[in-house]
């Protein structure tokens, strides 16, 4: 079964210093994505990557940086966070070039900045 | 570029009676794909339909939605609300590249 697994599920992170949100898929999708859900707004995209080595920036990109080290891992770094970035991130996966594959999300992480 | 529109933040309806969640959007592209995901609380974001044919309805555990390309909507429907469907529904657009673009969602509250 499809599965998308993030860490930690839950961070609290003091202003200006860094934080990295994990995701590891074991789908073998190309296409991994992060996501911010925050209330009046939806989910919008910061992040996405086409396979490993690739970042590309999403609507949202200010503030965030992203890795994607292997096909399996894809991580958000937040290198000088701040209270605006507190949020529920989700990272997602899915299928290369196809407009009607489904995406597949992990539970998410609820960050809190203080 | 790409919008989705969810007018309603929040939907309470009473346990039995019809839901209705609006959904419309804008693209250049012709052949774009609409979805609606669910979000238990607590839970993944899931897939519950999606469409890309004009005028033709799609089905899937008692909810529908019809795509109307000519009024750019697509609405989601259910004859009878239960109390297991209260969640936020998100309303997504993608026009290719696996790219989606979601709406700002409406949170459903089913009460008995």
């Amino acid at each position: 079964e499809a599965a998308v697994t993030q860490s930690p599920r839950n961070k609290v992170a003091v202003t200006g210093g860094k934080v990295t949100l994990s995701c590891n898929q074991t789908n073998n999708h190309n296409n991994m994505y992060w996501y911010r859900q925050d209330t009046g707004h939806g989910l919008r995209l910061i992040h996405y990557s086409y396979g490993a080595g690739s970042t590309e920036k999403g609507d949202i990109p200010d503030g965030y940086k992203a890795s994607r080290p292997s096909q399996e891992n894809f991580s958000l770094i937040l290198e000088l966070a701040t209270p605006s970035q507190t949020s529920v991130y989700f990272c997602a996966s899915g299928e290369t070039g196809l407009a009607n594959t489904e995406v597949f999300f992990g539970k998410g992480t609820r960050l809190t900045v203080v | 570029g790409d919008s989705v529109t969810q007018t309603e933040g929040l939907v309470t309806l009473t346990e039995g009676l019809p839901v209705m969640l609006n959904c419309t959007y804008q693209t250049i592209y012709s052949n774009a794909f609409l979805f609606w995901y669910v979000h238990y609380l607590n839970e993944s974001p899931w897939l519950l339909l999606r469409s890309s044919t004009d005028n033709k309805r799609t089905e899937h555990q008692g909810f529908h939605a019809t795509l109307h390309k000519s009024s750019s909507s697509f609405h989601l429907q259910k004859s009878s609300a239960q109390l297991s469907d209260s969640a936020l529904y998100y309303c997504a657009l993608s026009e290719g590249y696996n790219k989606l673009t979601f709406g700002k969602g409406t949170v459903l509250l089913v009460s008995p």
